[in-house]
């Protein structure tokens, strides 16, 4: 059974930083492309950033372009969003989604999400 | 950024109706676009990809069809399990998008 497992959401202050963590399980997580989506409450959904199945491809939001970095070990089944320099409006439930195999040639759709971790900034 | 509209914004419907949801995308997106569904509370599920491929597991009342600039998704007969929000997206270039979805409320 596909799983994906959120964790690192917690209440900080407008500027500071937060690191959140995706753990994966059931599936070959070093195959696939693995992405960030946020989700403010009563909103829609936001894609955040992506990165390819070896890492070496990252893509970005440009609401999130330049403070956030996502990165991946693919030894330990793990995926990783640094925010830096947060913001009031980035406030949101982050889910982790597992996208399409390498090689697919394209960039979704996201077909495993997990349950989200809520991220707020506020004084 | 490809842009996504959707409508109608909200919906009412009973049971067993029938009901459509159009999702338009600023420019050609080919059938690179896909269908969630999202419950209060929960994360979305994927119901269809590649703008008519029908996820393993959903329903066949569900279908998608379209391609380019205009799509559908079609509920051929309204269960109550289905009333949630609908978001359609697309991933054919970066930064991928979504439609600002449609809510589906019991009449």
């Amino acid at each position: 059974e596909v799983q994906l497992v959120e964790s690192g959401g917690v209440v900080v202050q407008p500027g500071g930083s937060l690191r959140l963590s995706c753990s994966a399980s059931g599936f070959t997580f070093d195959d696939y492309t693995i992405h960030w989506v946020r989700q403010a409450s009563g909103k829609g959904l936001e894609w955040v950033s992506l990165i390819s199945w070896d890492g070496d491809s990252t893509y970005y939001a440009d609401s999130v372009k330049g403070r956030f970095t996502i990165s991946r070990d693919n030894s330990k089944n793990s995926l990783f969003l640094q925010m830096n320099s947060l913001r009031t409006e980035d406030t949101a439930l982050y889910y982790c989604a597992k996208g399409p195999l390498y090689g697919s040639g394209s960039y979704g759709p996201f077909d495993y999400w997990g349950q989200g971790t809520l991220v707020t900034v506020s004084s | 950024a490809i842009q996504l509209t959707q409508s109608p914004s909200s919906l009412s419907a009973s049971v067993g109706d029938r009901v459509t949801i159009t999702c338009r995308a600023s420019q050609g997106i080919s059938s690179a676009l896909a269908w969630y569904q999202q419950k209060p509370g929960k994360a979305p599920k994927l119901l269809i990809q590649d703008a008519s491929r029908l996820e393993s597991g959903v329903p066949s009342r569900f279908s998608g069809s379209g391609s380019g600039t205009d799509f559908t998704l079609t509920i051929s007969s309204l269960q109550p399990e289905d009333f949630a929000t609908y978001y359609c997206q697309q991933f054919t270039s970066y930064p991928l998008t979504f439609g600002p979805g449609t809510k589906v409320h019991i009449k």
